[in-house]
């Protein structure tokens, strides 16, 4: 069966920390994606990735296809960063299939 | 370059009643992708659709149903809606199948 979990489901921490957020699928995959979702609804797709590592500004996505793991980590946090994060897997049936999300609140 | 259009943004609905959700995706994409988002489950996927075939369906009942137009344009449409349809409508545009999704802002349907 093809699934995804994300840990943790929500997490708190002050400016500046190092964030770090998992997500383990269970089959292997074509690709990951890494979103984000502010209040309101609106998703950002923050990193598509089927190998290695990829760094946008103070995001970075790593993924590991042996332990069928990815995280995604946030240097020097922001309270703007407060969002939930999604991961979503493609499997070899082509379907997106997201995690549940993490729910991340920075406090300044 | 304009971003993912979806209209309209807020739709009150009763039981029984049909609806048609529509999707502009960024120029030039000629991918698009329907989600369904709610508290319960979470992001679902609904369909993808590519040059005006749809490519893949999500485990939804056959109430469910989509276009797409030549215009890459697309629309969905839910009938007989049901309590359980409220939620947030997503579509997300790519330039090929398996490229960077973009999102729209969505589509909150209200099922009364």
């Amino acid at each position: 069966k093809n699934e995804v979990e994300q840990s943790p489901q929500n997490l708190t921490a002050q400016e500046g920390e190092f964030i770090t957020i998992n997500c383990s699928y269970s089959v292997g995959i074509s690709a990951l994606h890494w979103l984000q979702q502010h209040p309101g609804g609106g998703i950002v797709s923050l990193f598509m990735l089927s190998s290695g590592k990829k760094k946008h500004g103070r995001l970075i996505a790593t993924i590991n296809i042996q332990e069928k793991h990815s995280s995604l980590h946030i240097t020097a946090s922001h309270p703007r960063d407060s969002a939930v994060y999604i991961c979503a897997a493609v499997f070899g049936n082509e379907k997106l299939t997201f995690g549940t999300g993490t729910r991340l609140t920075i406090i300044p | 370059k304009a971003g993912v259009t979806q209209t309209p943004r807020y739709l009150i609905k009763t039981r029984g009643q049909q609806v048609t959700l529509s999707c502009s995706p960024i120029s030039g994409h000629r991918s698009v992708s329907w989600y369904q988002q709610t508290p319960g489950q979470g992001l679902q996927f609904l369909f993808e659709y590519f040059s005006e075939t749809q490519r893949n369906k999500g485990n939804f009942p056959g109430r469910f149903s989509g276009r797409q137009f030549s215009n890459s344009r697309s629309e969905m449409n839910v009938s007989t809606l049901e309590l359980g349809d409220s939620a947030l409508y997503l579509c997300a545009s790519s330039f090929g199948e398996s490229d960077t999704q973009y999102f729209g802002p969505g589509t909150r349907l209200t099922v009364l």
